[in-house]
């Protein structure tokens, strides 16, 4: 059971716009920002967005990330097939000293 | 270009200690902008954050996971180091060793470059 609670699945069409929620706590995403990774079949994440809705240098400007409250989104715009992944969510707790927490992932298949 | 490399046993017995290191290259692990850390992943499931250390020895580490856990760092060889104890099938997964960038922010879930990641088996 993850603390940060994200759908497993998402799909879209090729073109198409889709999101994916990560929802928290107060004590997560409510105090604290949301960085997202992407992690492609067989190999280690990578940074997708860091800071609720900052992109790191090479990441295209097709993703983007927001917050509101206790919960965040990843957006992703002219979707292509080179996007299929494991997306997750995570953020820092606040609570029992402070710990990394993670969503469950969310599979996004391109159709 | 900063590259982490994750070594150490493939297989390790059932209430054993699991061991890995991660050499990290193309970087000083004594950057002061920086603390570097564990990050694992059971086979077909998502990511647990284990715990992050400063080159100074100042350490972060899952509750959940603390009484059992300990990362080190050795300057000198441009490495840290995790030892997970008493270790039963459910820490099978693929450990990565990673920086993060809480030193600016606290936030030791932003991770901005990751080793390959390391299988470890937990089997008699």
């Amino acid at each position: 059971q993850s603390v940060l609670t994200q759908p497993p699945s998402a799909s879209g069409t090729p073109g198409q716009r889709v999101t994916i929620s990560c929802s928290g706590s107060s004590s997560n995403i409510g105090s604290n920002t949301v960085n997202w990774y992407q992690q492609l079949p067989g190999t280690a994440p990578k940074l997708l967005i860091y800071s609720n809705n900052q992109r790191p240098s090479g990441v295209p400007d097709r993703f983007s990330g927001s917050k509101s409250g206790t919960s965040a989104s990843l957006a992703i715009s002219g979707l292509q097939s080179e996007d299929e992944a494991d997306y997750y969510c995570a953020a820092w707790d606040d609570s029992l000293n402070g710990q990394g927490v993670f969503g469950g992932g969310t599979k996004l298949t391109v159709l | 270009q900063l590259q982490l490399q994750e070594s150490g046993p493939g297989l390790v017995k059932p209430s054993e200690t699991l061991s890995l290191t991660c050499t990290v290259s193309g970087g000083s692990i004594s950057s002061s902008s920086y603390y570097w850390g564990w990050i694992r992943q059971p086979p077909g499931k998502g990511l647990e954050w284990i715990g992050s250390i400063y080159y100074s020895g100042s350490t972060y580490y899952n509750p959940s996971l603390k009484s059992r856990v300990t990362i080190s760092v050795d300057t000198s060889k441009n490495q840290f180091s995790l030892k997970l104890s008493s270790v039963t099938a459910a820490d099978t997964a693929v450990y990565y060793c990673a920086r993060d960038r809480g030193y600016d922010s606290g936030d030791h879930s932003h991770v901005d470059y990751w080793g390959q990641g390391t299988l470890v088996t937990v089997s008699s």
